[in-house]
């Protein structure tokens, strides 16, 4: 079974600087999907980037990145030039490709406090 | 706008109560799912459907029915709760997992209190 493992369950940074969220997770697969979701007090679950596991290339999303290792099951997002609008819940998730059902494996998140 | 509405955004009922949760897309997709999200837990998966068969129940009280018409339309029939099934329930949507744009899209949930 595949598990997903955010260990930081707050965070806060200054308005304008640099932030990483961490992210492990387990599985046998050798291809699936990463997803980082936002969620801020509206609730709305919201993409924030996305990385389909045979691609080596980081994805970036504007002042969003992430640090994929895949031979460590590590899945880190950085924010750059963090914006009051950033604070929210950011989830880690997995899709595997193929087999079995589509779901969407989250972690418990990240509560993520951006200071003025 | 994700393309994915919950409907009702809030819901207050009685344990003897029985209500229903409807969510819908017209985005094409063909998975939709249930999760329930309660404070200080991290996202429960419920139920998955796939054109509108039913693929995986993550051992769901029965007291949680759904209910999947068509790829469009979704819906959690809900009787006899307990106060601890008060929530946030999150509906969601994706595509085919080969597509290149394979994300889920959710839903602005119903916060469900049960009294």
């Amino acid at each position: 079974a595949q598990t997903v493992t955010q260990s930081q369950p707050e965070m806060s940074v200054q308005e304008a600087e640099t932030v990483t969220l961490s992210c492990t997770y387990d599985t046998s697969e050798s291809n699936y999907y990463l997803f980082w979701y936002k969620q801020p007090p509206s609730r709305q679950m919201i993409l924030v980037i996305r990385q389909e596991a045979y691609k080596q290339q980081n994805a970036t999303e504007n002042r969003f990145s992430v640090n994929f290792q895949k031979a460590a099951k590590s899945f880190s997002l950085k924010i750059s030039d963090s914006q009051l609008g950033d604070t929210a819940m950011y989830f880690c998730a997995f899709m595997r490709t193929q087999g079995g059902s589509e779901k969407l494996v989250f972690g418990k998140g990240t509560k993520l406090t951006v200071n003025p | 706008e994700t393309g994915v509405t919950q409907t009702p955004r809030h819901l207050v009922m009685g344990m003897t109560n029985k209500k229903s949760l409807k969510c819908e897309q017209h985005l094409g997709h063909n998975a939709m799912y249930w999760y329930k999200q309660s404070a200080k837990k991290p996202l429960e998966l419920m139920f998955v459907y796939n054109f509108k068969e039913q693929t995986e129940n993550n051992s769901v009280p029965s007291r949680f029915s759904p209910e999947c018409p068509n790829s469009s339309h979704l819906f959690l029939h809900l009787h006899t709760l307990q106060p601890e099934d008060s929530a946030l329930y999150l509906c969601a949507s994706s595509p085919p997992r080969t597509g290149l744009n394979t994300e889920a899209f959710f839903g602005q949930g119903t916060r469900l209190t049960v009294v």
